[in-house]
């Protein structure tokens, strides 16, 4: 019920092109579901995040789609660059008590 | 503002040993974390903390595994004794309250803990 599954597990996109990242939950009570980047060596950076009352959510080229019917959710990074190299974690909460994570995506961005 | 301090960065300790981290969350957070980050999973939650009590240790290890949080700022988590499957990234995060998560959670750069 508390799991958070995400996929793929690494990702390789040309510069320029697009990344899609995917999780899907479980526990229908969860409502909040925000998106962390880590590089390495560093701990994990809140990218952006959603409430499931929206469908969609747009913070400069990263996207994050929302579907609550089908209890899964992604991220979008537009024009991807190499500087987007790291890996990113979706995670849920539950009334603003601790997060869930996913297992994480590495993300290469070729140059 | 500053971020949230963890010490060391890296330990490196033989199986059976005992090891303690620190972390110094970001001031006047009353909340803290401890996640166990091991290598190609994400951060699994150890231990909550609100202010100097804990709020959910459910999945910390206790028969190896503590952690405190005197006076209800810093903390300290120990390992006692540690074992090769403790390998992993120790991550400390703070937020400004109980129920906050969804607000300025923030992380730590972790220690970095190799059992040989």
């Amino acid at each position: 019920q508390q799991q958070v599954k995400q996929s793929p597990q690494s990702l390789i996109v040309q510069k320029g092109g697009i990344s899609i990242i995917n999780c899907a939950y479980e526990n229908t009570a969860f409502d909040y579901f925000p998106w962390y980047q880590q590089f390495p060596g560093k701990g994990p950076a809140l990218l952006i995040a959603i409430r499931p009352d929206v469908s969609e959510k747009k913070e400069g080229r990263f996207t994050i789609s929302f579907n609550k019917s089908a209890k899964q959710f992604s991220l979008h990074i537009m024009d991807s660059q190499p500087g987007d190299s790291a890996t990113y974690f979706c995670a849920a909460s539950l009334a603003g008590l601790q997060l869930t994570f996913g297992s994480g995506t590495q993300l290469t961005v070729l140059p | 503002e500053a971020g949230v301090a963890q010490s060391p960065r890296y330990k490196i300790i033989e199986k059976r040993q005992s090891v303690a981290f620190w972390c110094n969350p970001i001031s006047g957070h009353a909340t803290l974390y401890w996640y166990q980050q091991i290598l190609g999973q994400g951060p699994k939650l150890l231990i909550q903390f609100q202010n100097n009590g804990v709020v959910d240790d459910s999945q910390l290890p206790k028969d190896r595994f503590s952690a405190e949080r005197l006076k209800g700022v810093d903390s300290t988590l120990k390992i006692q004794p540690a074992k090769l499957e403790d390998s992993a990234v120790y991550l400390c995060a703070s937020s400004p309250l109980h129920g906050t998560a969804n607000y300025g959670y923030t992380f730590g750069s972790g220690t970095r803990l190799t059992v040989v």
